[in-house]
């Protein structure tokens, strides 16, 4: 089956642990992309990679860490210096090459993560 | 300017009829349109994705744009409680030098059998 995994589907954190969400596609898409999203809020972009060993900051970036080692791969890691890491997680892949504009995303199914 | 405007409902409509969701976005330089639904608690599916002015159908869902506008609007035929969802609409928008997806808040659908 073609698509994206993200696991674990629910987490557990203790405040000021740091923890890695994994996100994986084998769909060969070019680009890859992690969201957040809030209760009543929309998606909000954290990071986004467009080819391995490449990335940029999105509009909520402070606080995270990614990583671009294989085309397949893109996990987050959230840090201690994250204010508000409780949320819903989204990992997202498309077949967006540089220059050519933006094509569809297709999301994975998301990890909840909750920090006490 | 918020930059994708949708209308949060919640929007009920009876089952069999036609669901209108609308949507407005403040850059005139995006060039790609989305609708995704979302199941309460599930991540985003992408339902219709659209391009140029004018409708595109595909089964029960009919994407419009008009850009001069600056308006998206996704239309459901025949709706069914199953359809009852969060529809995003997302918008390809310029930004650093390459495209990014900003999506709007939502509107929540409810269809009542």
């Amino acid at each position: 089956d073609g698509g994206i995994t993200q696991s674990p589907k629910y987490l557990f954190r203790k405040e000021g642990q740091n923890v890695t969400l994994s996100c994986e596609q084998n769909l060969n898409h070019d680009a890859m992309y992690w969201y957040r999203q809030d209760p009543g809020q929309g998606l909000r972009l954290i990071y986004y990679s467009q080819i391995v060993n490449d990335f940029q900051k999105g509009d909520i970036a402070e606080g995270y860490s990614v990583s671009r080692e294989k085309k397949e791969s893109f996990p987050l890691t959230v840090t201690s210096a994250q204010k508000n890491p409780t949320a819903f997680y989204l990992c997202a892949s498309s077949l967006t090459r540089l220059g050519q504009g933006l094509r569809e995303q297709y999301f994975g199914p998301g990890t909840r993560l909750t920090v006490t | 300017q918020k930059e994708v405007e949708q209308n949060s409902g919640p929007l009920s409509v009876p089952e069999g009829a036609i669901a209108s969701l609308n949507c407005t976005y403040s850059d005139r330089g995006s060039q790609s349109f989305f609708w995704y639904r979302q199941y309460s608690g599930k991540s985003p599916e992408l339902i219709m994705f659209i391009y140029s002015n004018g409708d595109k159908e595909d089964g029960r869902f009919t994407a419009q744009l008009n850009k001069a506008s600056q308006y998206v609007s996704l239309l459901i035929r025949d709706s069914q409680p199953s359809d009852s969802a969060t529809y995003l609409c997302a918008v390809n928008v310029p930004k650093d030098g390459s495209y990014q997806l900003t999506f709007g808040k939502g509107t929540k659908l409810s269809v009542i059998p």
